[in-house]
């Protein structure tokens, strides 16, 4: 039973241009949200986060969007740099639901291979 | 310093050895974890550490033994593996146990590259 999904496993972007990451997600305790990026041979480094009474959040380039309703959450990268090719990953906690199943848990989207082309 | 160590880098070994795989994070905080990542998955949970006890055990097999000495420092006791189990062994941290507030993220050390024959 996957809870968290990224639909696409990869995204062409040119450099400059918009890069949207997509995510959903089922379990509906879900509260938080977070997306991080990770290189080949490395840990995932932390990039934004969006609780569920947000439905934006805003970072320099990086802005996370929140439906709570369609239960899904997008990535907006603008503009896109080379640097930025890797691997998305999105994540979902239930931070409300204390001694639940979910507590104290991350659970993790597929990931999507982002390539930004020069 | 938002950094969490991980060593060795990579662990080759056989399936009768007893390894042991090492993470260190000094931040203060109060809860470590322990997943693993297979090629082209994310990363799966296997044991949750707060405040240097067990609070959670994903099923994970008992060739597995986690073990919290202390608050900074987390270990991974590898005995009788399957060439299955070889994959990517990511620790992380945070402030708290992930679902308190101000807990906003975990951080993620470079992870340790098993490769069990």
């Amino acid at each position: 039973d996957q809870q968290v999904k990224q639909n696409s496993p990869s995204l062409s972007v040119q450099e400059g241009r918009i890069s949207i990451l997509n995510c959903d997600y089922t379990n509906s305790m879900f509260d938080y949200f977070l997306w991080y990026k990770k290189y080949p041979a490395e840990g995932p480094t932390f990039l934004i986060s969006i609780s569920s009474i947000k439905d934006k959040n805003e970072d320099g380039r990086f802005t996370v969007f929140l439906n709570k309703s369609a239960k899904h959450l997008s990535l907006h990268i603008v503009p896109s740099q080379p640097g930025d090719s890797a691997v998305y990953f999105c994540a979902a906690s239930a931070r409300g639901e204390a001694g639940g199943t979910s507590y104290g848990k991350l659970t993790f989207g597929q990931g999507t291979i982002l390539t930004v082309h020069p | 310093d938002t950094e969490v160590t991980q060593t060795p880098k990579h662990l080759v070994m056989g399936m009768t050895n007893k390894k042991s795989l090492k993470c260190e994070q000094h931040m203060g905080h109060r809860a470590m974890y322990w997943y693993k990542q297979k090629a082209k998955k994310p990363p799966e949970l296997m044991f949750v550490y707060s405040y240097e006890k067990l609070s959670i055990n994903e099923s994970v097999p008992s060739r597995f033994s986690p073990e919290c000495p202390n608050s900074s420092l987390l270990n991974l006791h590898l005995h009788a593996l399957q060439p299955e189990d070889s994959a990517l062994y990511l620790c992380a941290s945070s402030q708290e146990l992930f679902g308190t507030a101000y807990t906003d993220t975990q951080y993620f050390g470079p992870g340790t590259r098993l490769t069990v024959l």
